[in-house]
């Protein structure tokens, strides 16, 4: 089983639309958890952070479920400018261990 | 501000050349990171410095040489690479250990290399 899997899309959805993404890890004792948002020959750029309680920044609402190793990220009223690749990210462990990467999920937002 | 900045943006090398990498980060982060990443590929982990010493080499062969001067610069010293090693180079930074239990990596623009 891989460490941390995603859905790769593509996803394409038209504008105003909300979309979800979804992502298992299969490490219990994973300590940490990111989203990253990636545009096409440029760097992975943080997103959010998950906690267990969930968070929500605008537009953007992550989930954390531990029991179910699954993390998820919701985007509402879609605009262009969120076409990227997402990228779930987790850090198996406290400190600055390696951090594993999902092979992303791409995101076309169409007018 | 959470700017790493990385030069140079582009660098073509053939293969008996002789380039460096550099990294710069101003945020008091003592953890710093290189990535290699391919096309439709995530990052993949090389180095990992941690109060500028290096804590993790993920077997990375000896023509890449990383250096860490100080808190806040990092360098990548390339020799006689390969074709294969064409990529975009990512220089990472994020807090340690001892501060917080948060460890978002923020990353640099990167490098593209091309080797010929």
């Amino acid at each position: 089983r891989k460490e941390v899997e995603q859905d790769p899309g593509p996803f394409n959805v038209p504008e105003g639309a909300t979309v979800a993404f979804n992502c298992t890890y299969s490490n219990s004792a994973s300590q940490s958890f990111f989203w990253y948002r990636q545009d096409c020959r440029k760097e992975p750029k943080l997103l959010m952070s998950v906690y267990s309680s969930g968070n929500e920044d605008g537009r953007f609402t992550a989930q954390l479920n531990r029991a179910s190793q699954y993390i998820s990220l919701l985007i509402r009223d879609s605009k262009l400018s969120d076409s990227a690749t997402y990228l779930c990210v987790v850090n198996p462990a406290r400190g600055n261990t390696p951090l594993v990467f999902g092979k992303g999920t791409r995101l076309s937002v169409i007018a | 501000d959470t700017e790493v900045t990385q030069t140079p943006k582009h660098l073509v090398m053939g293969m008996t050349n002789k380039k460096s990498l550099k990294c710069e980060q101003h945020m008091g982060h003592r953890a710093m990171y290189w990535y290699k990443q391919k096309a439709k590929k995530p990052p993949e982990l090389m180095f990992v410095y941690s109060y500028e010493k290096l804590s993790i080499n993920e077997s990375v062969p000896s023509r890449f040489s990383p250096e860490c001067p100080n808190s806040s610069l990092l360098n990548l010293h390339l020799h006689a690479l390969q074709p294969e090693d064409s990529a975009l180079y990512l220089c990472a930074s994020s807090q340690t250990a001892t501060r917080g239990n948060s460890y978002e990596q923020y990353f640099g623009p990167g490098t593209r290399l091309t080797v010929t």
